[in-house]
């Protein structure tokens, strides 16, 4: 069945530090991939997607390209600030199963970010 | 746009007790709502695929007589949490998505900010 890894956290940076955390996936289709955001005290809030191979999502400053070859979906920002102290979940919608795509999630990685 | 609103935020109730938890899609038409449950510092785990008009889809473990969803417009879904036990205790998250069944507008999903639920 599909799957999604993401890296274990707890994540710990400094403000304005390079961050990257890693997403890898297996799905027998297709699939569409997202990065969510939760902050604290909220529901999910998309912040990017990507529907195909070599697609990259952006939003925020937060960049993540479709690899297609590595299965691969990595999030990356150039400079966090201690506002993207949040909680991020790697997720694919597998549309092999058009019409009742359903999304499954990585178990998330809690960002926190130091002044 | 596409705000999903959730009601009530926080709820807590007697072990044997019944909730309802409302999912409402505000300035959209969702065809399809998902709910989910989510542990504390764990995943989302998908409970059930809810397409309006039709029975609710469960997933593998999930007791539908215990977690009743009714999808009966386009912008309204709820899960009845009946005889509650402090082990149902969890945060509940829907999610909307648009367009129509055989022609989805998007594969997109919209969170509601999520329900937290406390059994006594």
């Amino acid at each position: 069945g599909d799957s999604v890894t993401q890296m274990e956290g707890p994540v710990t940076l400094s403000e304005e530090a390079f961050l990257t955390i890693n997403c890898t996936y297996t799905a027998t289709g297709y699939p569409s991939l997202f990065w969510y955001v939760q902050y604290p005290g909220e529901g999910l809030q998309l912040l990017l997607k990507a529907t195909k191979a070599d697609d990259k999502g952006s939003n925020k400053g937060f960049e993540a390209t479709y690899r297609k070859e590595t299965t691969s979906f990595h999030l990356e920002k150039g400079s966090v600030q201690v506002s993207d102290s949040a909680v991020y979940f790697c997720a694919l919608s597998d549309r092999a199963n058009f019409g009742n795509e359903k999304l499954t999630f990585g178990t998330g990685t809690r960002l926190t970010i130091i002044p | 746009g596409a705000v999903v609103s959730q009601h009530p935020s926080r709820v807590i109730c007697k072990s044997g007790t019944s909730v309802k938890i409302e999912c409402r899609s505000l300035d959209f038409q969702a065809t399809t709502m998902f709910w989910y449950r989510q542990f504390p510092k764990k995943s989302l785990m998908l409970m059930a695929t809810s397409n309006e008009g039709s029975k609710a889809t469960y997933e593998q473990g999930v007791e539908k007589d215990k977690f009743l969803i009714n999808h009966a417009s386009l912008t309204l879904s709820t899960l009845t949490v009946t005889s509650a036990h402090p082990e149902d205790s969890s945060f509940y998250i829907c999610s909307a998505r648009t367009g129509t069944i055989t022609h989805p507008s998007t594969d997109t999903q919209y969170f509601g900010p999520g329900t937290r639920l406390t059994v006594l």
